[in-house]
């Protein structure tokens, strides 16, 4: 079975600074693995998708993340934050043999003081 | 292309009351899936349908029923609802080709409360 774990529910950093969200999964085969961003009373918007091409993958708005087998994660990270960035982020990971549902981790708060 | 729709966007139940919340998708997807959001567990699938014709449970199914109308819409139905079933529902779609690395697209979410 898989499952994903998202270290902090909530993140604070200042304007400006480095972001980084962390998120680890189980899974028994690889994974696709994808980033999901939630602003307020909205619905869930995909920022970036890894599907076993390369490690290191780019998502819109200026966010990234690397996907290491080694530690089974796939970490997102944004050089400088802007207050437009405060939302909730979610992991996600896919299995092609698990019927292709998205398990959730549980979500980060990202706030970002002035 | 309006994408995924949801409609109420809204609803207060009383208990033992039920609804249906109705999905609407306009991008020709094969697969669509129901959610529910609680505060600090992501999203927790209900139920999903990966094609026409065809309807499976998902991790959270009690107290649910869903009908796949058409290719179009996937609509979940409380039949007597609960307290414990406050929550925001989210529908969403994906293409439904076999790779898992397809997306899911997802739609405004529906805040029920359940008092």
């Amino acid at each position: 079975a898989q499952s994903v774990t998202q270290l902090g529910s909530h993140v604070s950093v200042s304007e400006g600074a480095l972001v980084l969200l962390r998120c680890n999964y189980s899974s028994s085969v690889p994974p696709y693995l994808f980033w999901y961003v939630q602003y307020p009373n909205q619905g869930l918007q995909l920022l970036l998708k890894y599907t076993s091409a390369a490690t290191l993958v780019k998502g819109i708005n200026g966010f990234e993340a690397e996907f290491k087998k080694s530690e089974t994660s796939f970490h997102l990270t944004k050089p400088s934050a802007h207050m437009s960035d405060a939302a909730e982020y979610f992991c996600a990971v896919s299995e092609a043999n698990a019927g292709n549902m998205l398990t959730f981790g549980g979500g980060t708060r990202l706030m970002v003081k002035p | 292309n309006a994408g995924v729709t949801q409609t109420p966007k809204f609803q207060v139940l009383k208990t033992g009351q039920s609804m249906t919340l109705q999905c609407a998708q306009d991008m020709n997807h094969n697969s669509m899936y129901w959610y529910r959001q609680d505060p600090g567990m992501g999203l927790r699938l209900i139920y999903y349908s990966a094609s026409e014709g065809t309807t499976d449970k998902g991790e959270v199914p009690n107290g649910y029923n869903v009908s796949r109308l058409n290719k179009r819409e996937f609509s979940l139905r409380l039949e007597s609802a609960a307290p414990s079933q406050t929550s925001v529902y989210f529908c969403a779609s994906r293409s439904g080709r076999a790779l898992g690395s397809y997306e899911q697209y997802f739609g405004p979410g529906t805040r029920l409360t359940v008092t």
